[in-house]
């Protein structure tokens, strides 16, 4: 069954250092998410991603973040200057089409990577 | 603003019996709705889904009632099973948005 995938699992780093979160969606799907899960909190939306460029984004994705697809297969997640708040499981989720687009619009999640930010 | 509640963060029922999982939203331009189920350490994956055209999606065991007057939906697992413990999250959708926005989460426990 195609799935989701994300590198690292796990990973820590210092404060101000720069993260690079790795996904490959599935293969055949158009539509690229970024979500995060702090600990104990709600799933945030982060950016969506379609056809080479951002869809939509939240207050989250400030200036320090950017994603880039920059091969046919992956999608990443750019933390410029990381700060102690940005420690979360960061979920990169694909989908056929657009969510809210009725009967196909559920996200395929991959299993997260966890950030910890010392 | 929290677009998107799940008011109960948890909840505790006997294998066998009904499970009954809530949800409530305040964007009236929602117009699909999805229920996640997530274990520890994995992603969340799809349950089931509902488009607001309708009040009612059966698939096996879970069932999804959207009373969109009251902006208000559920889920219904009959009967549960030790294996639908887990954190189930309620999600919402504009048509055509870019994004889903998710509830707090429900934790369920299914007791043997």
């Amino acid at each position: 069954e195609p799935e989701v995938t994300q590198t690292p699992s796990h990973q820590v780093t210092q404060m101000g250092q720069e993260v690079i979160l790795r996904c490959v969606p599935i293969s055949n799907h158009l539509y690229f998410y970024w979500y995060r899960q702090i600990l104990g909190q709600k799933v945030e939306f982060l950016v969506s991603f379609y056809n080479n460029e951002i869809s939509e984004k939240s207050e989250i994705f400030d200036d320090q973040f950017s994603v880039e697809r920059p091969d046919g297969s992956n999608f990443t997640l750019k933390i410029r200057s990381t700060k102690l708040e940005d420690s979360a499981m960061y979920f990169c989720a694909s989908s056929g089409s657009l969510a809210g687009a009725s009967d196909t619009g559920e996200l395929f999640f991959g299993e997260g990577s966890r950030l910890t930010v010392l | 603003d929290q677009q998107v509640k799940q008011n109960s963060p948890s909840l505790s029922v006997q294998e066998g019996r009904i499970s009954i999982l809530n949800c409530d939203y305040t964007n009236s331009m929602f117009d699909y709705f999805l229920w996640y189920k997530k274990y520890p350490a994995e992603g969340p994956t799809f349950l089931i889904s509902i488009s607001s055209i309708k009040d009612k999606n059966e698939d096996g065991r879970f069932t999804v009632f959207l009373n969109k007057s009251a902006k208000h939906l559920s889920l219904h697992i009959v009967p549960s099973q030790p294996g639908d413990s887990a954190v189930y999250f309620c999600a919402a959708s504009e048509f055509n948005a870019g994004k889903s926005t998710f509830g707090d989460g429900t934790t369920l426990t299914v007791k043997p």
